[in-house]
């Protein structure tokens, strides 16, 4: 089965760019399907759709974001990288890479969030 | 976007008790509705997908309906390790949104 895990610094100083990679198993990244996401959870707080690759590369952002982010894929190494530049403390959450599942049928698509990987806390403080 | 709304935000409930949560939509999002359960200090989980599909391996004591803007998700029989916060989130539209959360607490 396709286990996903994050990795990355714990902690990114304000204004500096916070960078995480999400290295998946059990399947490849370079198949079509799937969406491979970002979603982050400030603490105590809900969930936020970050945006998400598709292995042709193509990428949608979340619009609130999309000035300070960049998701790229690395298909030799089947991994997924995030990239959100200027941080403050408002940054300071736990992300999670994610794979959106599309499964398309009779003119519809529909897609959903599994698996998550377990989650990274990012704290953004001087 | 397209916000999503949860009621109630929180519920006491006891074990073996019907729990009703309850998801809306501000447009119609037929039925690209999805629920997921999250555990203090853990991942959400799938649990429901387009509005009423049960994910493999999720008891049936859990259920999903509705469609447009308004959807449910159901716990027939409260169990000890169904206390939890609970999401929905939609599939509609880019970007994708999620509900505030319902909290399901020990009565």
């Amino acid at each position: 089965q396709v286990q996903l895990q994050e990795s990355g610094p714990g902690l990114v100083k304000p204004s500096q760019t916070l960078s995480l990679t999400c290295s998946v198993s059990g399947g490849s990244i370079n198949s079509g399907g799937y969406y491979w996401t970002w979603i982050r959870q400030h603490p105590g707080k809900g969930l936020e759709w970050i945006g998400y690759i598709y292995y042709s590369g193509g990428t949608y952002y979340n619009p609130s974001l999309k000035s300070r982010v960049s998701i790229s894929l690395d298909t030799s190494k089947n991994q997924f990288s995030l990239k959100l530049s200027s941080v403050t403390a408002a940054d300071t959450a736990v992300y999670y890479c994610v794979r959106d599942t599309q499964e398309c049928s009779g003119g519809s698509c529909w897609g959903w969030f599994d698996p998550w990987g377990q989650g990274t806390l990012v704290t953004v403080s001087s | 976007d397209i916000q999503m709304t949860q009621s109630p935000s929180s519920l006491s409930a006891s074990v073996g008790d019907r729990v009703t949560i309850t998801c809306r939509a501000s447009q119609s999002i037929s039925r690209y509705l999805n629920w997921y359960q999250q555990n203090p200090g853990k991942a959400p989980k799938l649990l429901i997908y387009a509005a009423s599909s049960l994910q493999s391996g999720v008891p049936s004591r859990f259920s999903g309906s509705g469609s447009g803007t308004d959807f449910t998700l159901t716990i027939s029989s409260l169990q000890p390790e169904d206390f939890a916060t609970y999401y929905c989130q939609q599939s509609y539209s880019t970007p994708r949104t999620f509900g505030q959360g319902t909290k399901v607490e020990n009565k």
